[in-house]
């Protein structure tokens, strides 16, 4: 149980254009959903934390307007890179939190999506 | 902001020895830690997690210690072996937040 998918699981993309990434709770709803981001060689990042028919919460330093994030269902969210560019190439990981369970804490990750901006 | 770092970026070890990892954390209101594996290219995956209202908790070859007075994680590995090679990181949380990550350790096990 508590699996969570990503696709693309890697995406190559020119400069300027938009990237989708999709993340799925496959066997949960999921109430709130995280996006990190990962550069080589450094640790996850959070970016942004959202719940299901709300707008997302983003970090400090993190652009809302470049990275547009929708929950729009409880086993769906979408990370949307607009007009990327090469400084955005990197390991993108979601998480789940499953909303019927009595812990608040846990939370369940995609195996991540590698997106390289040419 | 607060945030959980790690005392070491590099452990390597012989195949069979135990290995002790290290993170320190600066929010005393974290009341969740745990552990990842992260492998190459690969999102994180589960090891072993420990509640605040306990010092100690042990898993198959695992075990995590806790100290809450010097804000003190480790994770111990019994009888490493290759395929424990990885990074390994220790992420914290207080209920209803998201889980905020250490730099990492990487672990290198030699046969």
């Amino acid at each position: 149980g508590a699996v969570v998918s990503q696709h693309p699981s890697w995406v190559i993309c020119k400069s300027g254009t938009s990237v989708k990434i999709e993340c799925r709770s496959l066997d949960f709803q999921a109430t709130t959903m995280f996006w990190y981001r990962q550069f080589p060689k450094q640790s996850l990042m959070l970016m942004a934390t959202s719940n299901e028919g709300s707008k997302a919460t983003y970090e400090q330093g993190v652009e809302k307007d470049k990275f547009l994030i929708n929950h729009a269902s409880l086993t769906l969210s979408t990370l949307t890179v607009t007009s990327a560019h090469p400084e955005d190439s990197s390991f993108y990981i979601c998480s789940a939190r499953d909303g019927s369970l009595a812990s608040y804490n846990e939370q369940f990750f995609g195996p991540g999506t590698r997106l390289t901006v040419l | 902001g607060e945030s959980v770092g790690l005392h070491l970026p590099t452990l390597s070890v012989q195949e069979g020895d135990n290995s002790i990892i290290n993170c320190a954390y600066s929010n005393s209101a974290s009341d969740y830690f745990i552990w990842y594996k992260q492998e190459s290219g690969k999102g994180p995956q589960f090891i072993i997690d420990i509640r605040s209202n306990m010092d100690k908790r042990q898993g198959q070859r695992v075990t995590v210690l806790l100290n809450k007075t010097v804000k003190h994680l480790s994770l111990q590995i019994a009888a490493t072996q290759p395929g424990d090679s990885a990074v390994y990181f220790c992420a914290e949380n207080q209920a209803g937040t998201a889980l905020i990550f250490g730099k990492g350790t990487t672990l290198s096990v030699s046969s």
